[in-house]
């Protein structure tokens, strides 16, 4: 069984301050991971995602994440918050199951960004 | 290459009612996922579809259906509205097998 856990269902952080969204998971295998966000009235877009190899993921909009294993962790941060920052994101893992990814969101923590 | 396109975006129902969504998929990918989003549920995963079969169904009643067609097009239906049905659907699609999806913009569905 694979399962997403997201501290924090909101999360509020000034224009300019680090933003700081965590992410843990559970997997029996080696997952890949995803940081979706999604903004009002949308669907969800991909930010970045953890597949094999580097550890440390850029992703689009300045936001980066690190996939630490012994921490089964995969948070999602920004240098600096931009007011068009605020949105929601989804964390999520995939791992096979029965010659398929399965996927797995979290709950979801919506971004706000105070000027 | 196009998106996901999902149909309609915004519909309101009554209750008792049925509806039909559809999804068209990202051309090439065979897997389409739907996925009902509420503010006090999140992401509720509601079924996958894959080369017309489904493959993966989450816990939702009987009365939440799907299907998909040779051409990766699918189609979602629920039966007998219920207030409670008030959401927004999601449809994703996939191609590789890393899981990454792709998704629509999203029906939203009120049913009063």
């Amino acid at each position: 069984a694979q399962s997403v856990t997201q501290l924090g269902s909101h999360v509020s952080v000034s224009e300019g301050a680090l933003v700081l969204l965590r992410c843990n998971y559970s997997s029996s295998v080696p997952p890949y991971l995803f940081w979706y966000v999604q903004y009002p009235n949308q669907g969800l877009q991909l930010l970045l995602k953890y597949t094999t190899g580097a550890t440390l993921v850029k992703g689009i909009n300045g936001f980066e994440a690190e996939f630490k294993k012994s921490e089964t962790s995969f948070h999602l941060t920004k240098p600096s918050a931009h007011m068009s920052d605020a949105a929601e994101y989804f964390c999520a893992v995939s791992a096979p199951r029965g010659g398929y990814q399965k996927v797995t969101f979290g709950i979801g923590t919506k971004l706000q960004v105070i000027p | 290459k196009a998106g996901v396109t999902q149909t309609p975006r915004y519909l309101i129902k009554t209750r008792g009612q049925q509806v039909t969504l559809s999804c068209s998929p990202i051309s090439g990918h065979r897997s389409v996922s739907w996925y009902q989003q509420t503010p006090g549920q999140g992401l509720q995963f509601l079924f996958e579809y894959f080369s017309e079969t489904q493959r993966n169904k989450g816990n939702f009643p009987g009365r939440f259906s799907g299907r998909q067609f040779s051409n990766s097009r699918s189609e979602m239906n629920v039966s007998t509205l219920e207030l409670g049905d008030s959401a927004l659907y999601l449809c994703a699609s996939s191609f590789g097998s890393a899981g990454e999806l792709f998704f629509g913009e999203g029906s939203r569905l009120t049913v009063l």
